[in-house]
C-alpha cells in the first residue's frame, strides 16, 4: 500500500529565504507525482505534476525534484514571499483509476 | 473558465437527514473523483469514475453512493449521514483516467457538518 510523508508538518521562515519542502513516498511504481498548495478555506490548486520519467519541472519560483527509485521529491521555494504562506501537499499516482495518494502536507508560514 | 464546482460550499446537516454534493466540470473531462479531507489523515478517495455510467469505489465508500449519467456531473450522496461523515470534501477531475499521466484539478471544496 502506498505511504507517502512530508516532513517537515509546519514551517516559518522570514520573508526572502529560499526553502525546500520534502516528500517521500513508499512504492516507487508511480506514473506521475503532483505538488498542490491549499489555502485555508479553499480548495486545492495544481503547482506541478512531474512524470516518472521526468526529473523536475519549475515553475517560476517553484522548482520540483523526482528521484523515483529513491521515492522522494523535493519542492524548491526560492525567495519566499508572505503570499507564498499556505499548506503544501504532495500526492503520488499509483496504480490504476488515476488515484492520487496525499500526503499529510506542510504548513508554510512566511513571516515579514 | 476551466473549472470544477461544487455545490454547497457549506453544509449543516442533522443524523440521517439524506443530502447530495453536486459536483460539475466544463473541461469535457473522462474522469472525475471524490475525496475526504480529514486532520492527521490527508485526502482519501472515496469514488471515482473514469466515464459515464463507470463509477468504483475507492479507499473509504462505505455510507456514501455516487452517479454519473452526464459527463459534467458527478453527485456524491449521503443517504443517511452520520456524524463520521463531518468532513471536507473534494471533487477533482482529469482528461482520462484510463490514462494515468494527466493533471488532476480539484474543486473548491464542500464543508459539511453532521450534527
Amino acid at each position: 500500500k502506498q505511504e507517502v510523508t512530508q516532513i517537515p508538518a509546519a514551517l516559518s521562515v522570514p520573508e526572502g529565504e529560499n526553502l525546500v519542502l520534502n516528500c517521500s513516498f513508499t512504492d516507487s511504481a508511480i506514473y506521475n507525482l503532483q505538488w498542490f498548495r491549499q489555502d485555508p478555506g479553499k480548495g486545492l490548486t495544481s503547482l506541478l505534476l512531474i512524470q516518472s520519467s521526468q526529473r523536475e519541472q519549475t515553475s517560476g519560483r517553484l522548482n520540483a525534484s523526482l528521484d523515483k527509485s529513491s521515492g522522494r521529491s523535493t519542492l524548491y521555494i526560492a525567495a519566499s514571499q508572505p503570499g507564498d504562506s499556505a499548506t503544501y501537499l504532495c500526492a503520488v499516482h499509483t496504480g490504476t483509476a488515476s488515484k492520487l495518494t496525499f500526503g499529510t502536507g506542510t504548513r508554510l508560514q512566511v513571516t515579514l | 473558465e476551466a473549472q470544477v464546482t461544487q455545490n454547497p460550499r457549506y453544509l449543516i446537516t442533522v443524523t440521517g437527514k439524506k443530502l447530495t454534493v453536486t459536483c460539475s466540470q466544463n473541461m469535457n473531462h473522462e474522469y472525475m473523483s471524490w475525496y475526504r479531507q480529514d486532520p492527521g489523515l490527508g485526502l482519501r478517495q472515496i469514488y471515482y469514475s473514469m466515464n459515464v455510467e463507470v463509477t468504483d469505489k475507492g479507499d473509504v465508500p462505505e455510507g456514501y453512493k455516487v452517479s454519473r449519467k452526464e459527463k459534467r456531473n458527478f453527485p456524491l450522496i449521503l443517504e443517511s449521514p452520520s456524524p463520521n461523515q463531518t468532513s471536507l470534501y473534494f471533487c477533482a477531475s482529469s482528461f482520462s483516467g484510463g490514462t494515468p499521466y494527466n493533471e488532476q484539478f480539484f474543486g473548491p471544496g464542500t464543508r459539511l457538518t453532521v450534527l
